[in-house]
């Protein structure tokens, strides 16, 4: 089985709210990354919680704060986002095994930012 | 910065033929390599994993690596419609986290 959930599958908000994005896998995996996907671009790398450390992409803004509440379940806690922050965001994890890992995505949340 | 080159196409072959789908990446450590399909507004699926220079077969696909010229590509055999997607070269940077290097994704259009 290599299921990852995401919810919810779409999100409309305005940039004043606060929301969380939640992904969960039961497949033991050691690492779960969060992707950012805009219109026929390829995903870019936000965030990557591995064995439960945290590497960031510095170039993504403050208002997106990840979560990792046990090794199953990873949050994006969003706050005051931009419209242009809407874009597909893609959940993926992997076995965290050096060299040879192998990400398996999401289906995915579809945000948009009003 | 490593980087994964792809052309955009979109590739259009007949139904039955042959798709080849190439990419060439800039880092030359690089170990690991994949290829993922995404249907529009869908998120990316996992087709073929390769590691070790030569080709790698399953199914319809077939997956070649060779690291001395710093290629990847596959070829999908009797194509289909349903093949019809964004396919997206990606390596995996082992100096971050093993995050996911993509290329821009090569657009196939299977023609009945």
């Amino acid at each position: 089985d290599t299921e990852v959930t995401q919810t919810p599958k779409h999100l409309v908000m305005g940039m004043t709210n606060k929301k969380s994005l939640k992904c969960e896998q039961h497949m033991g995996h050691r690492a779960m990354y969060w992707y950012k996907q805009k219109a026929k671009k390829p995903p870019e790398l936000m965030f990557v919680y591995s064995y439960e450390k945290l590497s960031i992409n510095e170039s993504v803004p403050s208002r997106f704060s990840p979560e990792c509440p046990n090794s199953s379940l990873l949050n994006l806690h969003l706050h005051a986002l931009q419209p242009e922050d809407s874009a597909l965001y893609l959940c993926a994890s992997s076995p965290g095994s050096r060299g040879t890992d192998t990400q398996y995505f999401g289906p995915g949340t579809r945000l948009t930012v009003l | 910065q490593k980087e994964v080159e792809q052309n955009s196409g979109p590739l259009s072959v007949p139904e039955g033929a042959i798709a080849s789908l190439n990419c060439t990446y800039s880092d030359r450590v690089s170990q690991s390599f994949f290829w993922y399909r995404q249907y529009s507004g869908k998120s990316p699926e996992l087709i073929m994993s390769i590691y070790s220079n030569g080709d790698k077969e399953d199914g319809r696909f077939t997956a070649q690596l060779n690291k001395a010229s710093q290629y990847v590509s596959l070829l999908i055999r009797d194509s289909q419609p349903s093949d019809s997607a964004t396919y997206l070269c990606a390596l995996s940077d082992m100096e971050y986290g093993n995050k996911l290097v993509f290329g821009a994704g090569t657009i196939l259009r299977v023609k009945s």
